[in-house]
């Protein structure tokens, strides 16, 4: 157990709609991480935030939004969702003071399987 | 930014063999590179990483070597049991450092 936790497990909608997904980092980690994954393109970084404050975009759609709020969870917003969207979306979190490109250990949860019909 | 090949995108080993596993990156400045193992229905899980000062660690059956010159490195497992079974990830610092360019991973699958 990581001590990351995501929910929900697992979400079937349609497309066109707007899911949000959750997430609770390990207790007293800053730092909340978004990928998602997919068959055919893996790990896909999608945003950073520390400490409430949004760090780097990587491959983020401008249909999706994310915000990390003062308790530390954070959530991820998908809106006018496709079918391409289907993928399961991971959270990780780090309470190192480095940044995970620099060494610090990332903490997946079990991850979010979207199934957009 | 970062990009980062991983080879091969599956691998099948009978239980004992060694298995190997390649990548190679991109940005020459970059110094930091972890390998990931997730299990079926879990996230990813770092098992062991290395600094560019160094050219292998090791970790009991683990171990991973780095290239600098060529820009790859290898993860090598010895004594493969079933429980290694899993898709494993090589990674490298993205621009900025502040997160991890994934490789798109590779399935081993360990027949007993």
């Amino acid at each position: 157990d990581s001590g990351v936790t995501q929910t929900p497990k697992h979400l079937i909608t349609a497309t066109g709609q707007r899911v949000t997904l959750r997430c609770s980092p390990r207790s007293g980690d800053l730092s909340v991480y978004w990928y998602q994954q997919s068959l055919d393109q893996g790990l896909q970084f999608l945003i950073h935030y520390y400490n409430g404050e949004e760090r780097a975009k990587g491959n983020i759609l401008e249909r999706f939004s994310a915000q990390q709020f003062p308790d530390l969870h954070s959530e991820l917003n998908l809106s006018s969702l496709e079918l391409g969207d289907s993928a399961l979306y991971f959270c990780a979190s780090s309470g190192s003071s480095r940044l995970a490109g620099r060494g610090g250990e990332l903490f997946f949860g079990e991850g979010s399987r979207l199934t957009v019909l | 930014g970062e990009n980062v090949e991983q080879h091969p995108s599956t691998l099948s080993v009978q239980e004992g063999d060694s298995a190997v596993i390649k990548c190679t990156y991109s940005d020459s400045a970059s110094n930091y590179f972890p390998w990931y193992k997730q299990e079926l229905g879990k996230g990813p899980q770092l098992i062991i990483d290395i600094r560019s000062n160094v050219g292998e660690k090791k970790d009991q059956r683990i171990a991973v070597t780095l290239n600098k010159t060529a820009k790859h490195f290898s993860l090598h497992i010895t004594e493969t049991q079933p429980e290694d079974s899993a898709v494993y990830f090589c990674a490298a610092p993205n621009s900025g450092y502040s997160t991890l360019t994934f490789g798109k991973g590779t399935m081993l699958l360990v027949s007993p």
